[in-house]
This record gives structure tokens, C-alpha cells and sequence, in this order.
């Protein structure tokens, strides 16, 4: 079975930085793009970022360029998003999701607040 | 970007009935469309990805109908259990949207 499990959320306040991680078993992780979607309170999923397979292909929503930063070590089978300059607005459950949208992680919640 | 509309926004029905959600893509995305349940606390779980292609232990009262621009879920004989949020998903591009939702709720 195919696992994505995240962790690193919790209470930051605004300008603060988190570091989320995601641990995927189950399936050839260092063959598939992943992507850390997000979801505010009462709201529908937004995508964040995206990663290739190997690495070499990053994509970024417009609202987190130039503060977040994906990244993914596939000897650990692990996927990064180190978040910087957090504002009230990035409050949200982030999932960690496999390109085909087939399997996602059961979310880690960020909460930006003073 | 590849907008998603979704309509409507909610819905009431009674077990037993048949509902139909609809979503409209900004551009043509051929049949690179997936539809999600979401409940509350939990991540969305894909129910139908190419349009139309029902995955593996997902009731058969769920199907999904559309290409280009212009798709549907049907939920046949609604239960229960299906009173969720649905969400429709592009994955033509890279940079997937998803539509804003729709709530099925009890009559």
C-alpha cells in the first residue's frame, strides 16, 4: 500500500518559517513528481508546489514564490517544503500528493497567528 | 492558469436520489479531469479520474461523463455515506486547479 505520511506543522507566527516533510513507502518514490497541496479552513484545495521526479523540474503557485521552497531526497524517500515569511493567509492542512492524485498524505496543519 | 468552475455550490437530496454536479474548465483540458470526496477531516479521495474511468473500490452508483471543456458526477441512488464535498480536478496542466466545491448535504 501506498503511504505519505506528513509532519512539521504547527503555531508560527506571522514572518516565521516552518519546515514541512513527507515520508512516502509503498511505491518507487524516486520515479514519481509530487506535489504539496493545501487548504484553508472551509475551503477547497489549492496546489503549492510541484517537483519531478528527480528533482530537476520545480513549479511554485504565485502566491508562495520567492518564500517557500520544495525540495525532495529520494535516498530517504522523503519531500521538503521550507516555508519563509509565513502570512495569516498560508493558514491551511498542507497534503503531500503524488503527481497522479491517486494518493495523498492525511494533511499537517500550519496555523500562522499571532 | 486553468480556471474551475463548479456548480452548484451545494445540494440537498434524500437517500435514493439521483444528483448530478457539473464543472466547466476556462480552456479545453480533453479528459484530464478527476473528481474527489472529500469528508470532513480528511484528505479528498480521488473517485473518478479521466473523466470517466471509476477507480478500484469506488461504488459503480458514482460516473463521470464529459470532454473538452464541459463535465459531470452523477451519484445514482445517493447513500448515506455519499454526503460529502465533491471537488473536480485538471491535471492537464502541470500546475493543477481545482473547483471550489460542492456540498451534498441531507433533505
Amino acid at each position: 500500500d501506498v503511504y505519505l505520511v506528513e509532519s512539521g506543522g504547527g503555531l508560527v507566527q506571522p514572518g516565521g518559517s516552518l519546515r514541512l516533510s513527507c515520508a512516502a513507502s509503498g511505491f518507487r518514490f524516486s520515479e514519481y513528481s509530487m506535489n504539496w497541496i493545501r487548504q484553508a479552513p472551509g475551503k477547497g484545495p489549492e496546489w503549492v508546489a510541484y517537483i519531478s521526479s528527480r528533482g530537476e523540474t520545480i513549479f511554485y503557485a504565485d502566491s508562495v514564490k520567492g518564500r517557500f521552497t520544495i525540495s525532495r531526497d529520494n535516498a530517504k524517500n522523503l519531500m521538503h517544503l521550507q516555508m519563509n515569511s509565513l502570512r495569516d493567509g498560508d493558514t491551511a492542512t498542507y497534503y503531500c500528493a503524488h503527481s497522479s492524485g491517486y494518493h495523498w498524505g492525511q494533511g499537517t496543519l500550519v496555523t500562522v497567528s499571532s | 492558469d486553468i480556471q474551475m468552475t463548479q456548480s452548484p455550490s451545494s445540494l440537498s437530496a434524500s437517500v435514493g436520489d439521483r444528483v448530478t454536479i457539473t464543472c466547466r474548465a476556462s480552456q479545453s483540458i480533453s479528459n484530464y479531469l478527476n473528481w474527489y470526496q472529500q469528508k470532513p477531516g480528511k484528505a479528498p479521495k480521488v473517485l473518478i479520474s479521466g473523466a470517466s474511468t471509476l477507480q478500484s473500490g469506488v461504488p459503480s452508483r458514482f460516473s463521470g461523463s464529459g470532454s473538452g471543456t464541459d463535465f459531470t458526477l452523477t451519484i445514482s441512488n445517493v447513500q448515506p455515506e455519499d454526503f460529502a464535498t465533491y471537488y473536480c480536478q485538471q491535471s492537464y496542466r502541470t500546475l493543477i486547479t481545482f473547483g471550489q466545491g460542492t456540498r451534498l448535504d441531507i433533505k
